[in-house]
């Protein structure tokens, strides 16, 4: 498995513009977490999936922002108006009945 | 909230030295928690699980956890340059982790 996949890698956005980061967890799992990590907050939890129900969302900063995950292998995290303390590196990491959780290789947001 | 502490650092210590790594949290009715190690520009990775209370050692690396004064900690034997990084602790049940600290091995 190529593992957890999130793209893109890299997103510069203006202040105001929706911001959509996609996720594809390993085959099989069944958690799918997101997290936001920055220098000051440390990696913080935003929300968790089991079989594709959203679990705890009690992490969500707001109302701008929002998650779904519409199948097995996909999830998004959406940004909707950005802002700039919204910039960070997002993490999405997905496990196998509450194992070990591998983590996808981030998106850094910039948002301008 | 649930909350998971660990101290910032930076926390810096000479090569071949013990490097003690703390975390404290806050919910009982966590049993079983995780360290990630996580390079600059890197996602976290695992390096160990601990369930029981007491020591679990593997290789350089020992965990400990204390359910009654709820602290889990972790030492890593005769430590490397190639250790430096930021170590997390994680909660089992929810994956909820601390702020990280940050280490430094000297040469």
């Amino acid at each position: 498995d190529a593992g957890v996949i999130q793209s893109p890698r890299h997103e510069v956005t203006e202040m105001g513009q929706e911001v959509t980061l996609r996720c594809k967890p390993i085959s099989g799992h069944d958690y799918l977490f997101w997290y936001r990590q920055t220098m000051m907050r440390g990696l913080e939890l935003l929300i968790y999936f089991n079989n594709n129900v959203p679990i705890d969302d009690s992490g969500m900063p707001e109302d701008r922002f929002s998650a779904k995950m519409p199948n097995a292998s996909f999830s998004t995290l959406k940004i909707q108006p950005s802002e700039p303390r919204d910039s960070a590196v997002y993490f999405c990491a997905s496990t196998f009945g509450g194992s070990e959780a591998f983590f996808g290789q981030g998106t850094r947001l910039t948002v301008v | 909230q649930k909350e998971v502490e660990q101290n910032s650092g930076p926390l810096s210590v000479p090569e071949g030295a013990i490097a003690s790594l703390n975390c404290t949290y806050s919910d009982r009715g966590s049993q079983s928690f995780f360290w990630y190690r996580q390079y600059s520009g890197k996602s976290p990775e695992l390096i160990m699980f601990i369930y029981s209370n007491g020591d679990k050692e593997d290789g350089r690396f020992t965990a400990q956890l204390n359910k009654a004064s709820q602290y889990v900690s972790l030492l890593i034997r005769d430590s490397q340059p190639s250790d430096s990084a930021t170590y997390l602790c994680a909660t089992h049940n929810d994956m909820r982790f601390g702020a990280g600290t940050r280490l430094t091995v000297k040469p």
